[in-house]
């Protein structure tokens, strides 16, 4: 069936850092991917999307990055800072705005 | 610009009693969805609407969940009975438009929790 994954549960990084969280998938036909930020109790909040079209795309302070050979996806984040610690999914949006997500990696960002 | 409301934010009951969820999509967003969130995981799409018609509710449990967006602006989402398995967060979110590109805003979600 149809997935999307993330490689890990939970990422501890050094305040100042660079951070990478992974996400594969699982379907070709996938063509438009966003990644978001959750955090507690709070509802997700987009970051940064792709299209399949594309294998880099930068915002401020985030890249996200598409290799559709291995159908794998990361973001990077950049002098991760403290307001950075949230839950990160990836998710695929299909053409009629169904969003498929990853499990979600938890970013824990040390002073 | 508002964002999307969601209330109650927590509810407790036991189960097979029946429980209900509101959500007020942002100003003019003619799209609505919910999506159940359990704990340590990603959102799963229950139901999507367009206007006050269904798009897609495909992974929603009829036998007893069920939702209605009569005039095409706010949401309820019930449960009846709730099992033990329904304990997630329920999210409510909204976009503009109803196709793949349009984004969308999630509310803050409730929390449900059956016993």
């Amino acid at each position: 069936g149809e997935s999307v994954g993330l490689h890990l549960p939970t990422l501890s990084v050094q305040e100042g850092d660079n951070s990478i969280i992974n996400c594969a998938y699982s379907n070709s036909a996938s063509d438009y991917f966003i990644w978001y930020k959750q955090e507690s109790g709070k509802g997700p909040q987009f970051i940064i999307d792709i299209r399949s079209n594309m294998d880099k795309r930068q915002g401020q302070r985030v890249t996200v990055l598409l290799n559709k050979t291995v159908k794998h996806l990361s973001l990077q984040i950049a002098a991760t800072q403290p307001g950075d610690s949230a839950v990160y999914f990836c998710a695929d949006q299909r053409p009629g705005g169904k969003l498929i997500f990853g499990q979600g990696t938890e970013l824990s960002v040390k002073p | 610009e508002a964002g999307v409301a969601q209330s109650p934010r927590y509810k407790i009951i036991e189960k097979r009693q029946s429980v209900a969820f509101w959500c007020n999509p942002i100003s003019g967003h003619a799209t609505l969805y919910w999506y159940q969130q359990i704990l340590g995981q990603g959102p799963k799409l229950l139901i999507q609407f367009q206007n006050n018609g269904v798009v897609d509710d495909s992974q929603l449990p009829k036998d007893r969940f069920s939702a209605e967006r009569l005039k095409g602006v706010d949401s309820t989402l019930k449960i009846q009975p709730a099992k033990l398995e329904d304990s997630a967060v329920y999210l409510c979110a909204s976009s503009s438009g109803g196709g793949g590109t349009y984004e969308q805003y999630f509310g803050p979600g409730t929390r449900l929790t059956v016993t």
